[in-house]
Parts: structure tokens; sequence; C-alpha cells
């Protein structure tokens, strides 16, 4: 199975702040990596798919990059709507897995 | 509006079975690859099991393999999973998605089940 890591595991930040969240992969995974948004009690909420194409409806704040191993979430100046959970997952080939979450928080 | 309402949850005992619903509307639901995603706080998110828009294709997880089973009925745009012999380990809330673009596009609310004597 592959398997994702996360980094960090939770970050404190500013609203305004640019925040960068890292997702390796086990093994290459080409660019069939995706970012999700869980806010708490609520589903996860897809924002960038193929590693860097924005999901309709999501604010051009998110932005995704990376190929291979290494991928990075950007949110160019965080807003008070986007403190949450974030989640990487890849869909190389089954199992599908995703990575453990990265917690933004209200510095 | 595209919604997914999963329902079926429950508490059931070490070894007993439920199944769980997904209804879904405000799409072409039989051209849509369906799956089911769990999450618990220990484990996160773990994706559980995927079928085609036709049903004819189906994959699972290895910890749910010849357990559950995912099934579909296009006439009533409502998606299943026939859970089996479960297992403390299956205690978790229960999602829906939609698979599109490689990705788990829309998803429902969630359905908390829960193993346990």
């Amino acid at each position: 199975d592959i398997q994702m890591t996360q980094s960090p595991s939770s970050l404190s930040a500013s609203v305004g702040d640019r925040v960068t969240i890292t997702c390796r992969a086990s093994q290459n995974i080409g660019n069939y990596l995706n970012w999700y948004q869980q806010k708490a009690a609520k589903a996860p909420k897809l924002l960038i798919y193929a590693a860097s194409s924005l999901q309709s409806g999501v604010p051009s704040r998110f932005s995704g990059s990376g190929t291979g191993t290494d991928f990075t979430l950007t949110i160019s100046s965080l807003q008070p709507e986007d403190f949450a959970t974030y989640y990487c997952q890849h869909s190389h080939s089954t199992p599908w897995t995703f990575g453990q979450g990265t917690k933004v928080e209200i510095k | 509006e595209v919604q997914l309402v999963e329902s079926g949850g429950g508490l059931v005992q070490p070894g007993g079975s439920l199944r769980l619903s997904c209804a879904a509307s405000g799409f072409t639901f039989s051209n849509s690859g369906m799956t089911w995603v769990r999450q618990t706080p220990e484990k996160g998110l773990q994706w559980v099991s995927a079928i085609s828009g036709s049903g004819t294709l189906t994959y699972y997880a290895d910890s749910v393999k010849g357990r559950f089973t995912i099934s579909r009925d296009n006439s009533r745009n409502t998606l299943y999973l026939q859970m089996n012999s479960l297992r403390a380990e299956d205690t978790a809330v229960y999602y829906c998605a939609i698979k599109f673009h490689d990705a788990f596009d829309t998803w429902g609310q969630g359905t908390v089940v829960t193993v346990s004597s």
C-alpha cells in the first residue's frame, strides 16, 4: 500500500498568513493527489484534484503543486473560514489512502 | 443540487450485520462511480470500497474484503454497503461520496456505525 505522510500535523497561523502543508507519498504517484478540507463535525470537502486542479467553487487562494512523491497545498492568505483540518489522498491505485491530516488553528 | 444522504447506521454486536444506504439526487447517478469512506479519531480517513457507474466493477480495502459488499440500484439512485461479520474496529462514521476526476468529489453527511456488545 502507498503511505501518505503529511507535515506538519498541526500549525498555528494568523488571518492573512501564507500557509503551506506538505504531503509525501511512499512511492511515485504521478499527479494522482487530492486535497480535502474538513471542519468539525462535517464531511470532508474536495479542494484540489490531480495535484493542482482547483475544484469548482473553491477560492483561488487555495493552490496545489507537486508531482511524483512530494506535494504541497498552499493557502495564500488565510481567512477565518479556513481554520480546519486538511487531508491529502492519493488515487494512483487501490487502496486509496489518506494522510493523517494537518490541523490549522488560530494563533 | 447534488445531494447524498446516508442511512442505516446504528449499534450492532460483534459478528452482526448492517446495511448502509446512500440516497443520491441532483446528478446522473448511473454515470457516476461511487465510494464509501470511513473515519475514526484513531485511524483517520480510510477508504473502504468503490463501485463503477454500471455496478460491474467493485473494489475493496483488504480490511473489509470478504465481509463487506458494495452494490447499487441505479433505478432507485441508491448506493449500498452490506456489512457482515462486523468487528469493533469497524466502528466509524461512514461516508458515501461521488468518485470523479479520480477524487472524492461530493460527500454525504455520514452515518455512525458502532460495533459493541
